[in-house]
Parts: C-alpha cells; structure tokens; sequence
C-alpha cells in the first residue's frame, strides 16, 4: 500500500497478558517512530529506528516494553505483562530519513486493558 | 526544556470565520515545526509545516506564522469549513532529537454550519 499500516486495529487483552502490535511503513522509508496516545497525556514519542536499530529508546515507559524492526521495514512493538495503564492508542510513523523529517502517520492501534 | 504549549484546549468557529490556533515552545535547538491534524479513528496527518529560516508559509486557506524570537508558531485557518472540524497538534523537532517529534497537547476544533 501507500500508506503506513498497523494491525491489529483494535486489540482488546486482559491484564498481565503479552500484546504485539505490527507497522508496515511506507516502502523505502530508512525512519520509524512509534508514538502513544492517550486521553490527558497527549501523543508521546516511544522509539526510534533508523534501519534496523534503535538509537532512541527514551521514550519506552518500562522495561515491560520492547521493540525491533527487521530487515529495514516490519517494526513490532511488544508489551509484556499488560497492565490498564497501557490502554492507548499505539502510532507508528515513518520518515523517508537523510534529513527529511516529514513523518506519516498510521492508523494506530487501539489497545483495551481489561 | 522539551515542551510544547499548545492552546486553546478547544475551539469553536462558525463557518467562514477564522480559526487561530497557538503553540509556544522552549527548545531552541528545534528547526521544524509541523502541523498535524486528525480526525476520529484515524491516525495524525501533515497539514503544513514551516522551518525558522521564514516567518510565515501559506497553503491554501492554511497559513503558519512564526515568531522566533518569541519561540511561537501558530496556525491559521481561514474560511472555515464544517469539514476542518477535527483535532489539531503543533509538534517541534530538531537538535539530536533524531527528528522525534514533541507534540502539543492539541486543540479540538468545531466549525459550526
């Protein structure tokens, strides 16, 4: 496709279960963002991938939550032990690199922490 | 160091009208501050963006003017429409951020008919 897409597009688990959320970016895009949102902590940045590394892991809440991306492109983000807190929704971006900073967003996931 | 002030909270235009949306920040290593904005369900989407080297850019009936010296950029929608009904984000990047964006907390605006 076009655009950036993530699945699921909604994921609804019980607490202290393991999530895995998916990105696809847009084709040729070296830069990869993941961002969370949630009502009253606006969109906050999580990580940062140029290729298949992470330079940037400051944003990561815990320990809890991980993150690769493989082969330049697919990225996962991983959220272990879930806990209700976590309930946002989970944005990927991808950025053409080399000094463009131009980011596209995804659709987002929607994850529910009963 | 790293925040973005955004305001107001939530705005309401009546169609035609002029929609002024303000961001504040304090990083002054940040060189590109974009505009997104994002309907329900649906993920942000780049609206217009301006570097610090111009103090306004305008794309259609969108126009960003920027003060640096005041560390302020805001955002102006003119002839507003029902359509333009969504939420909008200010971000900042720059410096050794790796162009992660720091966002505004956001501005619900209603164009009302």
């Amino acid at each position: 496709g076009a655009g950036v897409s993530q699945s699921p597009s909604n994921k609804v688990t019980e607490k202290g279960k393991d999530v895995e959320l998916r990105c696809d970016p847009i084709s040729g895009h070296t830069a990869l963002y993941w961002y969370r949102q949630s009502l009253g902590q606006g969109l906050e940045f999580l990580i940062y991938f140029q290729g298949n590394s992470a330079p940037d892991k400051s944003g990561l809440p815990s320990d809890r939550f991980s993150a690769e991306r493989t082969g330049g492109s697919v990225s996962t983000l991983t959220i272990q032990r879930t806990q209700q807190e976590d309930s946002a929704v989970y944005l990927c971006a991808s950025s053409g690199g080399g000094g463009t900073k131009t980011q596209y967003f995804g659709p987002g996931t929607r994850l529910l922490v009963l | 160091q790293q925040q973005v002030k955004q305001s107001p909270q939530s705005l309401i235009v009546q169609k035609g009208g002029i929609s002024i949306i303000n961001c504040a920040y304090e990083n002054t290593a940040f060189d590109y501050f974009p505009w997104y904005q994002q309907f329900p369900g649906k993920g942000p989407a780049l609206l217009i963006a301006i570097r610090p080297d111009v103090s306004e850019k305008k794309e259609g009936r969108f126009t960003i003017s920027f003060n640096k010296s005041a560390k302020q950029f805001s955002l102006h929608i003119m002839d507003s429409q029902p359509g333009d009904s969504a939420t909008y984000f200010c971000a900042a990047a720059g410096g050794t951020s790796y162009g992660k964006l720091t966002f505004g907390q956001g501005t619900i605006l209603t164009v009302h008919p």
